[in-house]
């Protein structure tokens, strides 16, 4: 069955520490997305990328990068530049022509 | 800018009730119209979604939402709760041919009790 992979599921790192995120589809979709969950605000764009070796920043994208040098894969890094990283990390793909999100399970992030 | 309101942070609702979660929008034109569910540490899942015609849209899990343009609204309905459907709940709206920018409200956590 086609869907999005994110891994790992937990994740710890210490301050100071960048940490990569894993995610891969298998959906062919073009364009993928990284949002960050708070409790209580909803879902906010980190970065998010349309085709191949081309992304854009989201809203909060200060203290993240990210690659897409697969179509498949769109890894997320959170560098020591992030000052409050401890959040959950949702990544999502799309068709480009809309028709909603397919997101995957998520990676909870805690600064230790 | 666009922006998107769901007015209630917890519903609690008695299992086999009926269940209406309200989502209003703010946008010039009619947007891409959505609702997602979340379980608990789990990703979000698209129940349905509306672009244009028939104001009232089925979905999954017995879920159905009407689009409302004079309330610019769009209210997620069910007609008897299922002790499965506590998750949270979340509105977003896309513009018209600007798939990438989501606007997601900021959820309506559901609660079933027996």
């Amino acid at each position: 069955d086609g869907g999005i992979t994110q891994s790992p599921k937990y994740l710890f790192r210490k301050e100071g520490q960048n940490v990569t995120l894993s995610c891969e589809q298998n959906l062919n979709h073009d364009a993928m997305y990284w949002y960050r969950q708070d409790p209580g605000q909803g879902l906010r764009l980190i970065y998010y990328s349309q085709i191949v070796n081309d992304f854009q920043k989201g809203d909060i994208a200060e203290g993240y990068s990210v690659s897409r040098e697969k179509k498949e894969s769109f890894p997320l890094t959170v560098t020591s530049a992030q000052k409050n990283p401890t959040a959950f990390y949702l990544c999502a793909s799309s068709l480009t022509g809309g028709g909603g999100y397919t997101f995957g399970s998520g990676t909870r992030l805690t600064v230790v | 800018a666009q922006s998107v309101t769901q007015p209630d942070i917890h519903i609690t609702v008695s299992e086999g009730a009926s269940l209406e979660l309200r989502c209003n929008y703010s946008y010039g034109a009619t947007p891409y119209l959505f609702w997602y569910v979340q379980s608990p540490g789990q990703g979000l899942q698209l129940l349905l979604k509306y672009f244009s015609g028939d104001t009232l849209v089925q979905g999954i899990k017995g879920f159905e939402a009407e689009f409302k343009r004079s309330q610019s609204s769009f209210n997620l309905r069910k007609p008897s709760v299922h002790w499965s459907d506590a998750a949270e709940y979340f509105c977003a709206v896309v513009p018209l041919g600007g798939y990438q920018k989501v606007t997601f409200g900021t959820g309506t956590k559901l609660q079933v009790i027996p």
